[in-house]
């Protein structure tokens, strides 16, 4: 089953903070986070494993909340190359593969 | 530096014709997925291969078949394409075997359209 992102969409000034959130209905392993510019693959930002941790690099950061079966990607002090669409993409504790969301269209204006 | 190349940026085949959509990657992975993008959907695994000659299917397999005839390549086939399946497919690789979870990397897609 999917996992669930919120928001859909989101439009920032430069600058501006964003948070995108990803939910599921089943016990998750580990989530990972990919970035799609337009026209572009799909990226690689981040993978957070069961237990809790935190991790980002740069102004872009993650949390895990295993209780909840969700995660948050924190965007901090956006850039224009912030731009793109963010995947989550989600392992459960009884599954073997990833199950991505539907993704969150960011767009970062000047 | 890891390359996932997939035959054609841009397709535009007519209903009821055989597809086939390529997928190459030279890192020496061992499994491959192929998903359909699709707005609002997000990225829907269609079939994945973990070995030569070895596939299963996702979660949206019907009305498509795979092959991988070498390690490198994962076809995508449309046995005769539907107005339905007018979409962005996705190639990706992943290197641990049976470890699906692995981080994948993906080719830039093809845009096929079916009129």
């Amino acid at each position: 089953q999917q996992p669930v992102q919120s928001p859909q969409a989101v439009i920032l000034r430069e600058g501006e903070d964003a948070v995108i959130n990803c939910s599921s209905s089943k016990a998750l392993y580990s989530v990972h986070w990919y970035r799609q510019k337009h026209g572009e693959a799909p990226i690689f930002l981040m993978i957070l494993l069961k237990g809790g941790e935190q991790k980002g690099h740069d102004k872009i950061s993650a949390s895990f909340n295993e209780k909840k079966q969700q995660s948050s990607l924190y965007l901090t002090a956006s850039q224009l190359s912030y731009s793109g669409t963010y995947f989550c993409g989600t392992e459960t504790t009884s599954g073997s593969r990833l199950t991505f969301g539907e993704g969150t269209q960011l767009t970062v204006n000047p | 530096d890891v390359k996932v190349t997939q035959s054609s940026r841009y397709l535009v085949k007519r209903t009821g014709e055989k597809v086939f959509l390529e997928c190459v990657q030279d890192m020496d992975h061992e499994n491959m997925f192929w998903y359909r993008q699709d707005p609002g959907l997000g990225l829907r695994l269609i079939y994945f291969s973990y070995d030569v000659k070895m596939k299963e299917k996702g979660d949206i397999p019907e009305g498509y078949s795979v092959s991988r005839e070498k390690k490198e390549r994962f076809s995508l086939i449309l046995e005769s394409a539907s107005t339905n399946q007018t979409s962005m497919y996705l190639c990706a690789s992943s290197l641990a075997a049976l470890y699906l979870t692995d981080t994948q990397y993906f080719g830039p897609g093809t845009r096929l359209t079916v009129l």
